[in-house]
């Protein structure tokens, strides 16, 4: 299985902070890795897929680059809304792996 | 809008089985890959298993292989996960999740569902 490492575990920002989450996979993933949020009690929800693409409807302050097996999630200007764990995720072969989350929360 | 509703969740018995459903509204249903996630009370997520769109193709996780089985009713847009041997550690939420395209690597994991509860105790 392809294992995703993902850090920090936590991080502790400033609203307006810039935030970095690295997700690194354990083989070349080519560029099939995908960012998802999860507020407390929801459902995580897509921000960035294929490493780099926004998903409709999410603020242009997400982004994400990488390719092969080094990729970064970042947040230009953390709001409050932003307080959430944050999941890579790759697709490149089954099964589906998901890095250990980066639970986010404001200073 | 795309919809997503599991069902079928509850309180069982180690060895014991549940039958989850995810009704799917919103989209062509035959036309996407559709997958279930678990994540167990305060740990990270877990892809379970999968399903082609049209239920030709199917996948599963080591850990719930030749227990649980997936499958899909295209005329009902619905998926379900048949869950037989339960185990402590199947304890979790389970999220029915649409793909972005019908079983490609790339796109990613689209729509989730809002989950259904799977508790495995004695």
């Amino acid at each position: 299985d392809i294992q995703m490492t993902q850090s920090p575990p936590s991080l502790s920002a400033s609203v307006g902070d810039r935030v970095t989450i690295t997700c690194q996979a354990s083989e070349d993933i080519r560029k099939f890795l995908h960012w998802y949020q999860q507020r407390p009690g929801e459902a995580p929800k897509p921000l960035i897929f294929d490493a780099s693409n926004l998903e409709a409807g999410v603020p242009s302050r997400f982004s994400g680059g990488g390719s092969g097996t080094q990729f970064t999630f970042t947040i230009s200007n953390l709001q409050p809304e932003d307080i959430a764990t944050y999941f890579c995720q790759q697709s490149h072969i089954l099964p589906l792996t998901f890095g250990g989350g980066t639970k986010v929360e404001i200073k | 809008e795309v919809n997503l509703l599991e069902s079928g969740g509850g309180l069982v018995q180690p060895g014991g089985s549940l039958r989850l459903s995810c009704a799917a509204s919103g989209f062509t249903f035959s036309d996407y890959a559709m997958r279930w996630v678990r994540q167990a009370p305060g740990k990270g997520l877990e892809w379970v298993s999968g399903i082609s769109g049209s239920g030709g193709s199917t996948y599963y996780a080591d850990s719930v292989k030749g227990r649980f089985t997936i499958s899909r009713d295209n005329s009902k847009n619905t998926l379900y996960l048949e869950m037989r041997l339960l185990r402590v550690d199947d304890t979790a939420f389970y999220y029915c999740v649409k793909d972005r395209y019908d079983f490609s690597p790339g796109g990613g994991l689209q729509v989730w569902g809002r989950g259904t509860t799977v508790a495995v105790s004695s």
